[in-house]
C-alpha cells in the first residue's frame, strides 16, 4: 500500500465553479478525515466518516460544502459556487479507528486556487 | 478538547538535542498528546503519542510530567531535514478529531 492518496494535486478554477476532490485511503482504514490549511496555520477539521457513515462536520463546513464515501472506501469532497476564501490546502487523511491510537495517516493534499 | 500553546519557532544546529515545550492547563482526564510534523506541500506525519511519564520511539521521546499540563517533545542529534512545522495537541473522544494550533517552527542550521 503506497498511503492516503489525493487527486487533483493542484486545482484552479473560477469563483463559482464547482469542483471536487477525491480521497483514497490506506485500504485497512475505516476512519476518513477532511482538513482544510491555510497559509502559516494548521490543518483545520472538516469532516469525518466511519465507514460509509459521515458522524461529524465542522460549523466551517458551509451547505456548499458536501462530503461523501459512498462504499466506505474512497471520499469525494465538492466545493459548490467556490469563493476566493475557499482557497486553501484541503487535506485527507485515514485511521485505523482503534480506541486509543490517535496516528492519522495524511494525504499529499489537494491545493485550490480560485481565481 | 485542552488548547495547547507552544513556541512560534526554534533556531536549532545539526548534531544538536531540540526540546520542544508544549502547555496545556486544561488537558483532561482522557487526553492524550501526540506530535506530528510538517514539511511544506506535504500533509503531518505523525511522530508520537503519549499519556504520561516518557515514550519513545525511533525518532522521538516525548516527557509528560505527572500532572500533565505540558509536555516535551525530545529530538536527539536533529539534521538539517528536520527543519518542519511541529504540532502539540491534545486529543480524545470518539472521533479522533485533531486540533491544530499555529505548531512550532524549528529551523536546524549546518
Amino acid at each position: 500500500d503506497t498511503g492516503v492518496s489525493q487527486n487533483p494535486r493542484h486545482k484552479i478554477t473560477k469563483r463559482g465553479q464547482n469542483v471536487t476532490f477525491r480521497c483514497d485511503p490506506i485500504s485497512e482504514h475505516n476512519r476518513l478525515y477532511w482538513y482544510r490549511q491555510t497559509l502559516g496555520q494548521g490543518p483545520e477539521f472538516l469532516t469525518y466518516f466511519q465507514n460509509e457513515a459521515q458522524l461529524e462536520k465542522s460549523r466551517l463546513l458551509s451547505d456548499r460544502f458536501s462530503a461523501e464515501r459512498p462504499k466506505g472506501s474512497f471520499s469525494t469532497l465538492e466545493i459548490q459556487r467556490t469563493e476566493q476564501g475557499d482557497s486553501a490546502m484541503y487535506l485527507c487523511a485515514s485511521s485505523l479507528g482503534l480506541a486509543g491510537v490517535y496516528e492519522q495517516y495524511f494525504g499529499p493534499g489537494t491545493r485550490l486556487t480560485v481565481t | 478538547l485542552a488548547k495547547t500553546t507552544q513556541p512560534i519557532s526554534m533556531d536549532s544546529y545539526e548534531g544538536q538535542e531540540v526540546n520542544i515545550t508544549c502547555s496545556h492547563n486544561n488537558i483532561a482526564t482522557n487526553d492524550y498528546i501526540t506530535w506530528y510534523q510538517q514539511f511544506p506541500s506535504q500533509g503531518p506525519r505523525f511522530i508520537i503519542q503519549g499519556y504520561k511519564t516518557k515514550v519513545t520511539n525511533e525518532v522521538a521521546s516525548l516527557f509528560i510530567p505527572a500532572d500533565r499540563k505540558s509536555s516535551t517533545l525530545s529530538l536527539p542529534r536533529v539534521s538539517l531535514s528536520d527543519t518542519a512545522v511541529y504540532y502539540c495537541l491534545a486529543v480524545a473522544g470518539a472521533t479522533n478529531k485533531l486540533i491544530f494550533g499555529t505548531g512550532t517552527l524549528l529551523a536546524v542550521q549546518p
